[in-house]
Protein backbone atom coordinates (compact mmCIF):
# COMPACT_ATOMS: atom_id res chain seq x y z
CA UNK A 1 0.00 0.00 0.00
CA UNK A 2 1.26 3.60 -0.83
CA UNK A 3 2.13 5.81 2.33
CA UNK A 4 1.31 8.98 0.62
CA UNK A 5 -1.18 8.77 -2.16
CA UNK A 6 -1.55 12.53 -4.21
CA UNK A 7 -4.93 11.87 -6.45
CA UNK A 8 -4.27 14.26 -8.78
CA UNK A 9 -1.62 14.10 -11.08
CA UNK A 10 -2.51 17.50 -12.61
CA UNK A 11 -4.70 20.73 -11.53
CA UNK A 12 -5.76 23.54 -13.24
CA UNK A 13 -6.71 26.89 -11.51
CA UNK A 14 -7.45 30.21 -12.43
CA UNK A 15 -4.85 33.54 -11.31
CA UNK A 16 -6.50 34.91 -7.60
CA UNK A 17 -8.42 31.84 -7.09
CA UNK A 18 -7.50 29.21 -4.18
CA UNK A 19 -6.90 25.96 -5.48
CA UNK A 20 -6.55 23.07 -3.08
CA UNK A 21 -4.14 19.77 -3.42
CA UNK A 22 -5.05 16.64 -1.93
CA UNK A 23 -2.84 14.40 -0.22
CA UNK A 24 -3.72 11.38 2.01
CA UNK A 25 -1.24 9.02 3.96
CA UNK A 26 -1.06 5.92 5.63
CA UNK A 27 1.18 5.34 9.02
CA UNK A 28 0.74 3.28 12.27
CA UNK A 29 3.55 5.68 13.56
CA UNK A 30 1.60 7.74 16.55
CA UNK A 31 4.26 10.29 16.04
CA UNK A 32 4.82 11.67 12.41
CA UNK A 33 5.45 14.48 10.40
CA UNK A 34 3.75 15.86 7.11
CA UNK A 35 5.39 18.21 4.56
CA UNK A 36 4.44 19.64 1.36
CA UNK A 37 7.45 20.94 -1.19
CA UNK A 38 7.17 22.59 -4.37
CA UNK A 39 9.56 22.24 -7.29
CA UNK A 40 9.33 24.64 -10.60
CA UNK A 41 10.55 23.58 -13.33
CA UNK A 42 14.13 24.58 -12.97
CA UNK A 43 13.99 21.56 -10.34
CA UNK A 44 14.76 22.51 -6.84
CA UNK A 45 13.11 21.38 -4.14
CA UNK A 46 11.57 24.14 -2.05
CA UNK A 47 9.94 23.82 1.84
CA UNK A 48 6.29 24.81 1.87
CA UNK A 49 4.66 23.64 5.26
CA UNK A 50 5.10 21.41 8.16
CA UNK A 51 2.67 19.51 10.35
CA UNK A 52 3.33 17.38 13.30
CA UNK A 53 0.57 14.81 13.81
CA UNK A 54 0.26 16.42 17.68
CA UNK A 55 -0.59 20.02 16.74
CA UNK A 56 -3.62 20.88 17.13
CA UNK A 57 -3.69 23.59 14.99
CA UNK A 58 -3.75 23.35 11.05
CA UNK A 59 -0.59 25.04 10.00
CA UNK A 60 -0.36 28.35 8.33
CA UNK A 61 2.40 29.57 6.14
CA UNK A 62 2.00 32.89 4.19
CA UNK A 63 -0.69 32.07 1.13
CA UNK A 64 -0.29 28.31 2.06
CA UNK A 65 -2.06 26.16 4.75
CA UNK A 66 -2.87 22.69 5.54
CA UNK A 67 -5.80 21.21 6.14
CA UNK A 68 -5.14 18.45 8.30
CA UNK A 69 -7.80 15.81 9.12
CA UNK A 70 -6.19 13.45 10.89
CA UNK A 71 -9.10 11.05 11.81
CA UNK A 72 -9.09 10.83 7.86
CA UNK A 73 -5.72 10.76 7.76
CA UNK A 74 -5.54 13.53 4.66
CA UNK A 75 -3.08 16.64 4.78
CA UNK A 76 -4.39 19.04 1.92
CA UNK A 77 -2.47 21.91 1.01
CA UNK A 78 -4.48 24.29 0.39
CA UNK A 79 -2.73 27.68 -1.71
CA UNK A 80 -5.02 31.39 -1.85
CA UNK A 81 -5.29 33.75 -3.77
CA UNK A 82 -2.76 31.66 -6.85
CA UNK A 83 -0.23 33.43 -8.40
CA UNK A 84 1.23 32.40 -12.23
CA UNK A 85 4.81 31.90 -10.19
CA UNK A 86 2.94 29.23 -8.04
CA UNK A 87 2.52 26.70 -11.22
CA UNK A 88 4.72 23.96 -10.32
CA UNK A 89 4.93 20.28 -8.96
CA UNK A 90 4.06 19.80 -5.43
CA UNK A 91 4.48 17.05 -3.31
CA UNK A 92 3.37 15.77 0.31
CA UNK A 93 5.98 13.80 2.24
CA UNK A 94 6.03 12.30 5.61
CA UNK A 95 8.74 11.76 7.93
CA UNK A 96 7.81 8.46 10.10
CA UNK A 97 9.80 6.27 12.22
CA UNK A 98 11.44 3.43 10.36
CA UNK A 99 11.99 1.24 12.58
CA UNK A 100 14.54 -1.81 11.15
CA UNK A 101 16.51 1.29 11.23
CA UNK A 102 15.73 3.36 13.98
CA UNK A 103 15.79 6.51 12.51
CA UNK A 104 13.02 8.92 10.69
CA UNK A 105 12.74 8.25 6.95
CA UNK A 106 10.70 10.91 4.28
CA UNK A 107 8.85 9.06 2.25
CA UNK A 108 6.97 11.27 -0.95
CA UNK A 109 3.74 11.24 -3.12
CA UNK A 110 3.97 10.83 -6.93
CA UNK A 111 3.08 14.82 -7.04
CA UNK A 112 0.90 16.99 -8.33
CA UNK A 113 1.40 19.57 -11.43
CA UNK A 114 -0.12 23.17 -10.73
CA UNK A 115 -0.95 25.14 -13.52
CA UNK A 116 -1.99 28.46 -13.03
CA UNK A 117 -3.92 30.29 -15.84
CA UNK A 118 -3.87 33.80 -15.93
CA UNK B 1 24.65 31.23 5.11
CA UNK B 2 25.61 28.38 1.93
CA UNK B 3 22.16 25.69 1.28
CA UNK B 4 22.88 22.35 0.41
CA UNK B 5 25.74 22.21 -2.34
CA UNK B 6 25.49 19.30 -4.92
CA UNK B 7 27.67 19.08 -8.09
CA UNK B 8 27.65 18.61 -10.64
CA UNK B 9 24.13 20.00 -11.36
CA UNK B 10 24.40 17.82 -15.02
CA UNK B 11 26.35 14.56 -15.62
CA UNK B 12 26.44 12.64 -18.48
CA UNK B 13 28.06 9.23 -18.17
CA UNK B 14 27.84 6.43 -20.75
CA UNK B 15 26.65 3.40 -19.79
CA UNK B 16 29.24 1.08 -17.74
CA UNK B 17 31.57 3.85 -16.50
CA UNK B 18 31.23 5.19 -12.47
CA UNK B 19 29.44 8.46 -11.47
CA UNK B 20 29.61 9.87 -8.36
CA UNK B 21 27.63 13.05 -7.14
CA UNK B 22 28.81 14.99 -4.38
CA UNK B 23 26.53 16.77 -1.62
CA UNK B 24 27.75 19.48 0.89
CA UNK B 25 25.63 19.97 3.41
CA UNK B 26 23.96 22.95 4.97
CA UNK B 27 26.84 24.41 7.81
CA UNK B 28 25.87 22.78 10.98
CA UNK B 29 23.97 19.80 9.44
CA UNK B 30 25.70 16.59 10.62
CA UNK B 31 22.92 14.42 8.69
CA UNK B 32 22.25 13.43 5.23
CA UNK B 33 19.75 11.52 2.96
CA UNK B 34 20.24 10.83 -0.70
CA UNK B 35 16.93 10.92 -2.50
CA UNK B 36 16.35 9.51 -6.12
CA UNK B 37 13.91 10.81 -8.69
CA UNK B 38 12.93 9.61 -12.02
CA UNK B 39 10.81 10.98 -14.68
CA UNK B 40 7.16 11.83 -13.43
CA UNK B 41 7.90 10.41 -9.99
CA UNK B 42 8.24 11.50 -6.25
CA UNK B 43 11.37 11.09 -4.52
CA UNK B 44 12.40 7.80 -3.11
CA UNK B 45 14.57 7.57 0.06
CA UNK B 46 18.00 5.76 -0.46
CA UNK B 47 20.20 6.57 1.79
CA UNK B 48 20.73 8.08 5.46
CA UNK B 49 23.97 8.85 6.81
CA UNK B 50 25.67 10.81 9.69
CA UNK B 51 29.82 11.72 9.64
CA UNK B 52 31.55 8.53 9.09
CA UNK B 53 28.58 6.19 9.45
CA UNK B 54 25.72 5.05 7.35
CA UNK B 55 22.82 4.87 9.45
CA UNK B 56 20.21 3.50 6.65
CA UNK B 57 20.56 2.09 3.64
CA UNK B 58 16.96 0.70 3.09
CA UNK B 59 16.53 1.89 -0.44
CA UNK B 60 19.86 1.74 -1.96
CA UNK B 61 19.84 -0.71 -4.79
CA UNK B 62 22.11 -3.97 -3.78
CA UNK B 63 24.37 -3.76 -6.51
CA UNK B 64 26.71 -1.04 -8.32
CA UNK B 65 25.30 1.77 -5.76
CA UNK B 66 27.34 2.86 -2.34
CA UNK B 67 27.52 6.34 -0.58
CA UNK B 68 30.03 7.75 2.15
CA UNK B 69 29.71 10.66 4.31
CA UNK B 70 33.60 11.30 5.21
CA UNK B 71 34.71 13.23 8.72
CA UNK B 72 36.31 15.72 6.16
CA UNK B 73 34.55 16.83 2.74
CA UNK B 74 31.14 16.15 1.36
CA UNK B 75 29.04 13.13 1.18
CA UNK B 76 29.68 11.20 -2.11
CA UNK B 77 27.12 9.09 -3.91
CA UNK B 78 28.92 6.38 -6.25
CA UNK B 79 27.36 4.09 -8.89
CA UNK B 80 29.28 2.40 -11.02
CA UNK B 81 29.07 0.23 -14.15
CA UNK B 82 25.90 3.28 -15.13
CA UNK B 83 22.92 1.78 -16.96
CA UNK B 84 20.34 3.61 -18.77
CA UNK B 85 17.84 2.53 -16.07
CA UNK B 86 19.86 5.22 -13.84
CA UNK B 87 19.43 8.33 -15.58
CA UNK B 88 17.49 10.26 -12.80
CA UNK B 89 17.43 13.53 -10.96
CA UNK B 90 19.67 12.69 -7.31
CA UNK B 91 18.61 14.70 -4.75
CA UNK B 92 21.04 15.47 -1.34
CA UNK B 93 19.28 16.85 1.93
CA UNK B 94 20.33 17.43 4.82
CA UNK B 95 19.47 18.25 8.71
CA UNK B 96 20.61 18.83 12.12
CA UNK B 97 19.44 16.23 14.36
CA UNK B 98 17.59 13.01 13.92
CA UNK B 99 14.58 13.86 16.29
CA UNK B 100 10.66 14.75 15.51
CA UNK B 101 10.06 18.29 16.01
CA UNK B 102 8.99 21.33 13.96
CA UNK B 103 12.79 22.37 12.84
CA UNK B 104 13.82 19.30 11.78
CA UNK B 105 13.29 20.24 8.51
CA UNK B 106 14.74 18.59 5.28
CA UNK B 107 16.98 21.28 3.07
CA UNK B 108 17.02 19.74 0.35
CA UNK B 109 19.86 20.47 -3.05
CA UNK B 110 19.17 21.25 -6.27
CA UNK B 111 19.99 18.14 -7.42
CA UNK B 112 22.18 16.44 -9.74
CA UNK B 113 20.41 15.07 -12.85
CA UNK B 114 22.16 11.97 -14.15
CA UNK B 115 21.95 10.90 -17.88
CA UNK B 116 23.69 7.65 -19.24
CA UNK B 117 23.63 7.67 -22.55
Amino acid sequence: AQKITQTQPGMFVQEKEAVTLDCTYDTSDPSYGLFWYKQPSSGEMIFLIYQGSYDQQNATEGRYSLNFQKARKSANLVISASQLGDSAMYFCAMRELNSGAGSYQLTFGKGTKLSVIP
Amino acid sequence: NAGVMQNPRHLVRRRGQEARLRCSPMKGHSHVYWYRQLPEEGLKFMVYLQKENIIDESGMPKERFSAEFPKEGPSILRIQQVVRGDSAAYFCASSPQSVSGRDYGYTFGSGTRLTVV
